[in-house]
């Protein structure tokens, strides 16, 4: 059973990276893509952005001049990068897998609550 | 931005009774292979949402026949035929058709 295992996160001041890693366990990295969504009060639930196997991403729009997602599939695992937070990036963050066939989210990390504060 | 609106915002339910939630979209969900690409998800308390129906009418796995979906194009609604208590949480909608994934704002169902 695919499990999605996520860490990083926690404090961060203004201006700073935010930096999050999400670990596959027990399944295969090709054949799906993968992504990054954020759930803030005041916003509901936001996608961030996805990447596949092939190392293609994309973005929404809204945090693309901020946002890096990488993968390394050879440790099945994949990233996020979101640089000069503000306190509006506060969040809980997800990492998720998307069925290629069904464009859902199936699978879903147990999410990591990011605090942006001076 | 495909933008996904939910009614009602709240929901509140009598255990054993019937209810629903509707998603409307700003643009249509029916893709040219003749699916429509809106799912739903439940987020129980404290937990990470997890995947009730996929392609507008699909259980997903391990999900009870009492939940049902269904519509097309822009307007889709979920069912639950018999509330039970372990159903509450907040029900969103979501559409996979742009990349560009969007959420609806949630509806909370709650046990009278």
């Amino acid at each position: 059973q695919v499990q999605l295992q996520q860490w990083g996160g926690g404090l961060l001041r203004p201006s700073e990276t935010l930096s999050l890693t999400c670990d596959v366990h027990g399944g295969s990295f090709s054949g799906y893509f993968w992504s990054w969504i954020r759930q803030s009060p005041g916003k509901g639930l936001e996608w961030i952005g996805e990447i596949n196997h092939s190392g293609e991403t994309d973005y929404n729009p809204s945090l693309k001049s901020r946002v890096t997602i990488s993968g390394d599939t050879s440790k099945n695992k994949f990233s996020l990068k979101l640089t000069s937070v503000t306190a509006t990036d506060t969040a809980v963050y997800y990492c998720a897998r998307m069925e290629m066939n069904m464009e859902a989210f199936d699978i879903w990390g147990q999410g990591t609550l990011v605090t942006v504060s001076s | 931005d495909i933008v996904m609106t939910q009614s009602p915002l709240s929901l509140p339910v009598t255990p054993g009774e019937p209810a629903s939630i509707s998603c409307r979209s700003s643009q249509s969900l029916l893709h040219s292979n003749g699916y429509n690409y809106l799912h739903w998800y439940l987020q129980k308390p404290g937990q990470s949402p997890q995947l009730l129906i996929y392609m507008a009418s699909n259980r997903a796995s391990g999900v009870p026949d009492r939940f049902s979906g269904s519509g097309s194009g822009t307007h889709f609604t979920l069912k639950i035929n018999r509330v039970e208590a372990e159903d509450v949480g907040v029900y969103y909608c979501m559409q996979g058709l742009q990349s560009f994934y969007t959420f609806g704002q949630g509806t909370k169902l709650e046990i009278k």
